[in-house]
């Protein structure tokens, strides 16, 4: 499987501010994906990052609160914008595995604290 | 809408006992099943995935699928302290959408 590491680990940020998080893989992959996860709750899918097109988002998820770059097969960022304490989360990159039966590969994630 | 039920737990089992854990999913023609580990503080890391009803092994997993009553469990033989976590289910429900979509999880305690 491949490796993937998240930058920053966490983060403790003042409202109204934005924080980018980014994410690098090891190895080309064509799938990668933004998740969520808040304090006892299961995994929330934000957007999929499509790599030199606009991401695919969820329902729920704006473009303009949670913009996401995928400029290569390796890499891709996530921004929360203007952020809220409602945004202080667990923030999980993965990355699929190809041919129908998407098996996903998390990296170790973003703990983000919005005060 | 398409879910993902899973008994949040927690469940505790003895050292040495076997867990089982379960999930249900609501659309039929749901084709890929997943298991997913995730300990306190780490993310998930996927520790098996089952497509045909029956049975699949591996090691001290097994993973059941009964698509006729929609549900899929994971049995965890001779349980160990380490195998306490959270256990995510998830299910892809097809429809165009080849995202699998996770239960909450079912929290594991296996006691000494």
């Amino acid at each position: 499987s491949a490796v993937i590491s998240q930058k920053p680990s966490r983060d403790i940020c003042q409202r109204g501010t934005s924080l980018t998080i980014q994410c690098q893989v090891d190895s080309q992959v064509t799938m990668m994906f933004w998740y969520r996860q808040q304090p006892g709750q299961s995994l929330t899918l934000i957007a999929t990052a499509n790599q030199g097109s606009e991401a695919t988002y969820e329902s729920g998820f704006v473009i303009d609160k949670f913009p996401i770059s995928r400029p290569n097969l390796t890499f891709s960022t996530l921004t929360v914008s203007n952020m809220s304490p409602e945004d202080s989360s667990i923030y999980l990159c993965s990355v699929g595995t190809s041919g129908g039966a998407i098996e996903q590969y998390f990296g170790p994630g973003t703990r983000l604290t919005v005060t | 809408q398409k879910e993902v039920e899973q008994n949040s737990g927690p469940l505790s089992v003895p050292e040495g006992a076997i867990a089982s854990l379960n999930c249900t999913y609501s659309d039929r023609g749901s084709q890929s099943f997943f298991w997913y580990r995730q300990y306190s503080g780490k993310s998930p890391e996927l520790i098996m995935s089952i497509y045909s009803n029956g049975d699949k092994e591996d090691g001290r997993f097994t993973a059941q699928l009964n698509k006729a009553s929609q549900y899929v469990s994971l049995l965890i033989r001779d349980s160990q302290p380490s195998d306490s976590a959270t256990y995510l289910c998830a299910v892809n429900m097809g429809g165009g959408s080849y995202i699998p979509t996770f239960g909450r999880g079912t929290s594991l305690i296996v006691h000494p």
